[in-house]
């Protein structure tokens, strides 16, 4: 089975820009899940979406937007670009079945904002 | 609050020492935690979860809800164990809820 891919692996905005992530999950998984990690902050969660809807939102401002296709493909946007946001982003996908609560983690994305 | 509290940065050890990686949680629920590991140039992967009361390539957790801990513990620890670890917590809806991580080394 194929893991969970992430487009592109690293990206260099300027500030004011806004940027486009992509996240692939594994074949047959509906839920995927955005992480931001930073040094300061760690890993922070964003949001969770399950067939094409939002279940669960971290606390970041709404500059931060996801959304989800119905092969499951999931992209993530920030708007109007911060130094801050400089990051690693990462996805996550999970299975369906009762005990399949695992997250399997993509290798990320590496946004630099300058 | 969902918290997860990862108490050390960094701990080093040498081979063949025992490990305890701590990991302390507040959550108002019945929780269910999880410790996940980065190996070097390696994506974050889950190591065990404590539903499952399952040993890892040697590790161990067990849930103490009294002190509201889920420690890892290794008896004797190996030079490839050496990487990032995270406690997480989870908050509902695939919303995981992580520590800021321990580095442990291990030198040979």
């Amino acid at each position: 089975k194929a893991g969970v891919t992430q487009t592109p692996r690293y990206l260099i905005k300027t500030r004011g820009q806004q940027v486009t992530l992509s996240c692939s999950p594994i074949s047959g998984h509906r839920s995927v899940s955005w992480y931001q990690q930073t040094p300061g902050q760690g890993l922070q969660f964003l949001f969770e979406y399950f067939s094409e809807t939002q279940r669960n939102k971290g606390n970041f401002p709404g500059r931060f937007s996801g959304r989800q296709f119905s092969n499951s493909r999931s992209e993530m946007n920030v708007s109007t670009l911060e130094l801050g946001d400089s990051a690693l982003y990462l996805c996550a996908s999970r299975g369906q079945g009762k005990r399949d609560d695992e997250q399997y983690f993509g290798p990320g994305t590496r946004l630099t904002v300058t | 609050a969902q918290r997860v509290t990862q108490p050390e940065k960094l701990l080093s050890v040498f081979k063949g020492a025992p490990v305890e990686l701590k990991c302390n949680y507040s959550y108002s629920g019945s929780p269910e935690l999880f410790w996940y590991v980065q190996y070097s140039r390696q994506r974050l992967q889950l190591l065990l979860r404590h539903i499952s009361r399952e040993s890892i390539k040697g590790f161990t957790a067990d849930l103490n809800k009294g002190e509201t801990s889920f420690h890892l513990k290794k008896p004797f620890a190996q030079e490839e164990d050496s990487a990032m670890y995270y406690c997480a917590l989870s908050g509902g809806f695939q919303k995981l809820v992580f520590g800021t991580g321990t580095r442990l080394l291990v030198s040979p």
